[in-house]
């Protein structure tokens, strides 16, 4: 069935490192792929999405890229910071039935100062 | 602006009682999702509605759940009778419509309530 693939599932940074989380999705019909930061006893919370009709997206500190070809979508942070550190998620929507997402697994991230 | 609320924000209750779970969207969303997050099965899609009506339950676990949307503000999750296994966080959310035809820049994205963390002892 339908899945979606998150790696690393923990990562560490130092303060003012980059970090990158990568996802791969199996159907090619999935056209939409946010994602999402959840602190701990939070809410998820949207920080970015892309469409299958851009390639790359930025907003500040933080980008996606988007290979199709390859199913890969990967979320960029610079300049890490403490409060960056959470739990992501990625997510694609189902092929053929948009209005769902399929969740990654998550990537505890954690900045260290 | 008043994003999705949900309530009670915690629940502990004994297995075999009733569990009522509630959601309110926010106002003009047309979807509704009702999510369980654990450990082991991260975000997990129970049910999700379109203008109250319910159009995929594929994702609830039992006949022990079921979900209801009587008006455009308010939707609910039952359990009946509850289980230990059932001890996750229920997140609601909501979003707007897709624009128009439905297609790669038509998505709208999903907004996440608070959370309820269910106990069940």
């Amino acid at each position: 069935g339908e899945n979606v693939e998150q790696h690393p599932s923990t990562l560490s940074v130092q303060e003012g490192d980059s970090a990158v989380i990568k996802c791969t999705y199996s159907d090619s019909a999935s056209n939409y792929f946010p994602w999402y930061k959840q602190e701990l006893g939070k809410r998820p919370q949207l920080i970015i999405d892309i469409r299958s009709n851009v390639g790359e997206k930025k907003d500040q500190r933080i980008a996606v890229t988007l290979n199709k070809t390859a199913k890969h979508f990967s979320l960029h942070i610079t300049e890490t910071q403490p409060e960056d550190s959470a739990v992501y998620f990625c997510a694609a929507s189902f092929p053929y039935n948009t209005d769902k997402l399929i969740f990654g697994t998550g990537t505890r991230l954690q900045v260290f100062p | 602006d008043a994003g999705v609320i949900q309530s009670p924000r915690h629940e502990v209750t004994e297995m075999g009682q009733e569990v009522t779970l509630r959601c309110k969207p926010i106002s003009g969303h047309d979807y509704l999702f009702w999510y369980r997050q654990t450990m082991m099965r991260g975000l997990e899609l129970l049910i999700y509605f379109n203008n109250n009506v319910p159009i995929d339950d594929s994702g609830m676990p039992e006949d022990r759940f079921s979900a209801k949307m009587p008006n455009a503000s308010f939707s609910t999750l039952k359990i009946q009778p509850s289980e230990p296994r059932d001890s996750a966080v229920y997140f609601c959310a909501s979003s707007l419509a897709p624009w128009g035809t439905k297609g790669a820049d038509s998505n709208q994205p999903q907004h996440f309530g608070d959370g309820t963390r269910l106990s069940i002892l």
